[in-house]
């Protein structure tokens, strides 16, 4: 069974760029979360999607924003892109019978 | 300060020896306790998972909660040099989880 796909797995952008990220969830699961890991802060959550509403959202700023498809692949952008963006992202999809997280490999940005 | 707190080591420690790691944390809310382990350049993995307080194991790794307390520990029975990662505790509820920081640990062969 394929597992989360993330892509791409690196990029370099520099600043004041902007940046989207795809994940590709476990077929069949329909909730995808992002997080962003950064050595610093850990892994600080983004926001989660379901069947294509964002049902939460953490402490970022607009400049971070997503979107889910009827498939359940989800992307999130970046816009206007600072050095401190510089991290991996993460995203999970999640088992709704009993919530297990299924994290992907990540996209490590970085911001030059 | 931070919804959950854990020491990011390192940590480094002989094979065969008890790794005990730990972390607390704040918010009462929280519903799901979980340990996720982390190699380097890989996406974290899913290693212990519960919902109550008490101890829960599974082969080499037990799982501890004590909600009255807002602690969480992990421990790791005789160790191996493959168990070195990071490790990461984890909590939340039905949207999100909050995380540690994250412990490196290292088993020396």
């Amino acid at each position: 069974k394929a597992g989360v796909t993330q892509t791409p797995r690196y990029l370099i952008k520099t600043r004041g760029q902007q940046v989207t990220l795809s994940c590709s969830p476990i077929s069949g699961h329909r909730s995808v979360s992002w997080y962003q890991q950064t050595p610093g802060q850990g892994l600080q959550f983004l926001f989660e999607y379901f069947s294509e509403t964002q049902r939460n959202k953490g402490n970022f700023p607009g400049r971070f924003s997503g979107r889910q498809f009827s498939n359940s692949r989800s992307e999130m952008n970046v816009s206007t892109l600072e050095l401190g963006d510089s991290a991996l992202y993460l995203c999970a999809s999640r088992r709704e019978t009993d919530g297990e997280l299924f994290f992907g490999e990540g996209s490590r940005l970085t911001v030059l | 300060q931070k919804e959950v707190e854990q020491d990011p080591g390192p940590l480094s420690v002989p094979e065969g020896a008890i790794v005990s790691l730990n972390c607390t944390y704040s918010n009462s809310a929280f519903q799901y306790f979980m340990w996720y382990r982390q190699y380097s350049r890989k996406g974290p993995e899913l290693l212990m998972y519960t919902y109550s307080s008490g101890n829960k194991e599974d082969g080499r790794f037990t799982a501890q909660v004590d909600k009255s307390s807002k602690y969480i520990s992990l421990f790791i029975r005789d160790s191996q040099p493959s168990d070195s990662a990071t490790y990461l505790c984890a909590m939340g509820d039905d949207y999100k989880l909050s995380f540690g920081a994250g412990t490196t640990v290292t088993v020396r062969a």
